[in-house]
């Protein structure tokens, strides 16, 4: 089955810096890549997608680029601010069904 | 519209007892999908249930088990409960499979304490 590696597992950063968060997968017919988000307490959240037919997506301060070779995805967060501090989840899917395979999660700190 | 409603909040069992959690998905959506988030381990797929069928079940052994009633909205069971099963159990619908990935809406989760 799927597998899917994420790091790092905890990154702090200070406000304004840039964070990323990198994850590897092992299923080359995997095609979907969402990100999760998942605040203290709450539930996760999708913040942003990829598909294996792009290699960037930009929203705003976020962007996820996908290197279909070398079976790579990474999650870029821009200008850092406190309330991005959480734990982020990459995950893996492949079409026909939707089962995403989840990375263990990276949680930011983000310093005033 | 509701989101994926999860109930209980909290659950506490005495190892040994069986637990029952419970998922209703967003209207329209069949496919329900149970993970569970212990301590570190991140979110690790348990069931997926569509169209009132079992279509796929993770790496848990036979005492974790589930269904899906007509209405879309699905149980999770818990026989035999261990300390291990301590977790946040979280719920998430989609509008169902195909070639086309959905994405996926979580509930907010049962979270289940074996004492």
């Amino acid at each position: 089955g799927e597998n899917v590696e994420q790091h790092p597992s905890t990154l702090s950063v200070q406000e304004g810096d840039s964070a990323v968060i990198k994850c590897t997968y092992s299923d080359s017919a995997s095609n979907y890549f969402p990100w999760y988000k998942q605040e203290l307490g709450k539930r996760p959240q999708l913040i942003i997608d990829i598909r294996s037919n792009v290699g960037e997506k930009k929203d705003q301060r976020i962007a996820v680029t996908l290197n279909k070779t070398a079976k790579h995805f990474s999650l870029h967060i821009t200008e850092t601010q406190p309330e991005d501090s959480a734990v982020y989840f990459c995950a893996a899917s492949k079409g026909g069904s939707y089962i995403p395979t989840f990375g263990r999660g990276t949680s930011l700190i983000v310093h005033p | 519209e509701a989101g994926v409603t999860q109930s209980p909040t909290h659950l506490i069992k005495t190892r040994g007892q069986q637990a029952t959690l419970r998922c209703s998905p967003i209207s329209g959506h069949t496919s329900v999908y149970w993970y569970q988030q212990a301590l570190g381990l991140g979110l690790q797929f348990l069931l997926w249930y569509d169209e009132g069928e079992e279509r796929n079940r993770g790496n848990f052994p036979p005492r974790f088990s589930g269904r899906q009633f007509p209405n879309y909205s699905s149980e999770l069971n818990v026989n035999a409960l261990e300390l291990e099963d301590s977790a946040l159990y979280l719920c998430a619908s989609s509008l169902g499979t195909g070639l086309k990935n959905t994405e996926a809406f979580f509930g907010q989760g049962t979270r289940l304490t074996v004492v």
